[in-house]
């Protein structure tokens, strides 16, 4: 069935630096991909989405590429601040399927 | 804020007890989704609603059940419940009812179930 891996974490960067966090994913078909993120206590909140093959996401300063010829979605960002400390969910959805499929999480924690 | 309201924000039982959550959709959302987040399974998907009707089933138990009301709230009821049901259960809606581009869900703030 569909899944998404991204890398374990925790991640711990200083301020400025850059951000990267892995995601692969398997799917049958063309899914959308999403890029969530949960800050300490509260619910997921939808970071950046593509919805098709090459597709560039990008919110706040993050960038996700759709790479379909490595099915990936790495999250991307060139300079980190503390308040960026969350953890951060990568997550399919299929064209015939209501739901998300979540990757594990990664925990970044950033130092001022 | 998402839109997405859920109740209770935190709730504590005892084994072999059963409990309600609740969970009211932003203004204009059709489905409905229930996840649980736990440390060792992640966020895995239990069920979705649309428009009052089973769209979808995941990973739910047959101990778990839900439903969607003519108003669009609904209701994940946990019976039997045991040690392993302690997770943060979350509620999502969405306007259609698929993942597509054109149907983000969005999350609320979850209700924290204790069982001890």
């Amino acid at each position: 069935g569909d899944s998404v891996t991204q890398m374990e974490g925790p991640v711990t960067l200083s301020e400025e630096a850059f951000l990267t966090i892995n995601c692969t994913y398997t799917a049958t078909g063309y899914p959308s991909l999403f890029w969530y993120v949960q800050y300490p206590g509260e619910g997921l909140q939808l970071l950046l989405k593509a919805t098709k093959a090459d597709d560039k996401g990008s919110n706040k300063g993050f960038e996700a590429t759709y790479r379909k010829e490595t099915t990936s979605f790495h999250l991307e960002k060139g300079s980190v601040q503390v308040s960026d400390s969350a953890v951060y969910f990568c997550a399919l959805g299929g064209r015939s399927q209501g739901n998300l499929i979540f990757g594990k999480g990664t925990k970044l924690s950033v130092k001022p | 804020d998402s839109g997405v309201t859920q109740t209770p924000k935190h709730l504590i039982t005892a084994t072999g007890q059963r409990v309600t959550l609740r969970c009211s959709p932003r203004s204009g959302d059709l489905s409905v989704y229930w996840y649980q987040q736990s440390l060792d399974q992640g966020l895995q998907f239990l069920i979705q609603y649309y428009n009052g009707e089973e769209r979808a089933k995941g990973n739910i138990l047959e101990r778990f059940s839900a439903q969607q009301f003519p108003d669009l709230h609904s209701e994940l009821n946990l019976s039997s419940l045991e040690l392993g049901d302690s997770a943060l259960y979350f509620c999502a809606s969405s306007e259609g009812g698929s993942a597509g581009v054109i149907n983000e869900q969005f999350f609320g703030p979850g209700t924290r179930l204790t069982v001890l």
